[in-house]
């Protein structure tokens, strides 16, 4: 069985501070991919990045950077000088290879910035 | 391009009633998938087509099922509605259906149960 722990519900931060939302994963499989999705209010899930288990590169993207570390089972999130347009709900999520392209989703981490 | 849309925006349901929601996946997309996200919650799969074929389905009752048409939309049917089915419903769709390039979702339909 697979899953995914995002352990902190909510994080308020001011504009500025730099702030990193943990993920834990779960899974017995050796090839997997992992996601990062923004969702703002408006209920769209904007897709952040993909990162598959032979990858473990870190990646950076403008302010936005991704830890992944395969011994701790982690995909940790960081984005440095947070902004107020920033703020949304951030998941994590698991894929498994085996057909398809289903996608196990954590419970999210609600990202507060404010000036 | 268009993104994904889906329809309609909100829907207000009674309990037992039935429900159709649909999903216009972005053009050149062959796979699309449905998602439910219960408040406070992150998406739970429900389906995958691809090709007008189900590829996947996740832990739900019969009670919900869905189809791909030959333009790869999708409909999703959820018959004999309870309390627990209200949730942002959300398609997703991707050129391929696995994981080399990622699902772009939509807005999502958001269903209500009086």
């Amino acid at each position: 069985a697979q899953k995914v722990t995002q352990a902190q519900t909510e994080i308020s931060v001011v504009e500025k501070e730099d702030v990193t939302l943990d993920c834990v994963y779960e899974t017995r499989d050796t090839t997997y991919y992992l996601f990062w999705y923004k969702q703002p209010p408006s209920g769209e899930l904007v897709f952040l990045i993909r990162r598959n288990s032979f990858d473990e590169q870190n990646e950076i993207s403008g302010r936005y950077s991704w830890n992944f570390q395969k011994s701790t089972s982690s995909f940790n999130f960081t984005i440095t000088a947070s902004q107020v347009v920033d703020s949304a709900v951030y998941f994590c999520a698991l894929g498994l290879t085996g057909g398809g392209n289903k996608l196990t989703f954590g419970t999210g981490t609600q990202l507060k910035v404010e000036l | 391009d268009a993104g994904v849309t889906q329809s309609p925006t909100h829907l207000i349901k009674t309990r037992g009633q039935h429900v159709t929601l649909r999903c216009s996946p972005i053009s050149g997309h062959k796979s699309v998938s449905w998602y439910q996200q219960v408040l406070g919650q992150g998406p739970q799969f429900i389906f995958q087509y691809y090709e007008k074929e189900e590829r996947g389905r996740g832990n739900f009752p019969d009670r919900f099922s869905a189809r791909q048409f030959p333009n790869y939309s999708s409909e999703l049917n959820v018959n004999a509605l309870l309390l627990g089915d209200s949730a942002l419903y959300l398609c997703a769709s991707s050129p391929s259906g696995d994981y080399n390039q990622p699902q772009h979702f939509g807005d999502g339909t958001r269903l209500s149960i009086l």
